[in-house]
C-alpha cells in the first residue's frame, strides 16, 4: 500500500462516453501526476500539478481533462476517447524527486 | 530512439540466480530511478539515486555517470521477484519537478 489509492480499477467506456478517473493521496505530497503507460512504450507524462497549479501539459489532447481541486485529490475527466486511448492511467504524487505510484486504472474504449 | 533504453526487454532466470538489468540514457540527468511493476500495474519506487551504489535487501542499484549507465542487481534470485523493472531518468530539465524519462522496462521472470 503506497498511499496513493486510484478508482475506478478497471473501466470500460464507448467512444460517446463522459467519465473521470479519481486519485487520492493523504501523504501530504505536494506535486500530482498523470501518466498514460500503453502496451509496449514507456510511461508518457500526461499532467503534473504542484500545489494545485498545473505545471506541466506534455501536449496531451483536449478529451483529457484534468482537475486538482485539492493537493489530495486529482481527476481526469475524459470525454469522446478514441480506442487508442485505451491504456493504463497511472497517478503519482511527490513531495521531493521520489514518486509514488498509485495502482492505476485499466481503461478500455470500444 | 528513446532517451533512456534498457536491457535486456525480458529475461527469464532460475530461482537463486543473480540478475543484472542495465540501464542507459543520453540525457543530463539530476537522478536515476528504478521502480519495480507488478502484474496488475501498481509501481513502487525501489531505489532513487545521483551517484555510487545504494543496497535495499536483495537489490543493489549502480550508477556510473560518466557513462550514463545504471544497473540494477537482484542477488539470490526468487519466484516473487517476478515484474517488470522501469528505469527512469530525472532529466536535469523542465522545471523544479523535472521530467521523468522512462525506459521500456525489463520484463523478469523467475522461475522455481
Amino acid at each position: 500500500e503506497t498511499g496513493v489509492t486510484q478508482t475506478p480499477r478497471h473501466l470500460v467506456m464507448g467512444m460517446t462516453n463522459k467519465k473521470s478517473l479519481k486519485c487520492e493521496q493523504h501523504l501530504g505530497h505536494n506535486a500530482m501526476y498523470w501518466y498514460k503507460q500503453s502496451a509496449k512504450k514507456p510511461l508518457e507524462l500526461m499532467f503534473v500539478y504542484n500545489f494545485k497549479e498545473q505545471t506541466e501539459n506534455n501536449s496531451v489532447p483536449s478529451r483529457f481533462s484534468p482537475e486538482c481541486p485539492n493537493s489530495s485529490h486529482l481527476f481526469l475527466h475524459l470525454h469522446t476517447l478514441q480506442p487508442e486511448d485505451s491504456a493504463l492511467y497511472l497517478c503519482a504524487s511527490s513531495h521531493g524527486s521520489l514518486q509514488y505510484f498509485g495502482p492505476g486504472t485499466r481503461l478500455t474504449v470500444l | 530512439k528513446n532517451e533512456v533504453e534498457q536491457s535486456p526487454q525480458n529475461l527469464t532466470a532460475q530461482e537463486g540466480e543473480f540478475i543484472t538489468i542495465n540501464c542507459s540514457y543520453s540525457v543530463g540527468i539530476s537522478a536515476l530511478h528504478w521502480l519495480q511493476q507488478h502484474p496488475g500495474g501498481g509501481i513502487v519506487s525501489l531505489f532513487m539515486l545521483s551517484s555510487g551504489k545504494k543496497k535495499h535487501g536483495r537489490l543493489i542499484a549502480t550508477i556510473n555517470i560518466q557513462e550514463k549507465h545504471s544497473s540494477l542487481h537482484i542477488t539470490a534470485s526468487h519466484p516473487r521477484d517476478s515484474a517488470v523493472y522501469i528505469c527512469a531518468a530525472r532529466a536535469n530539465y523542465g522545471g523544479s519537478q523535472g521530467n521523468l524519462i522512462f525506459g521500456k522496462g525489463t520484463k523478469l521472470s523467475v522461475k522455481p
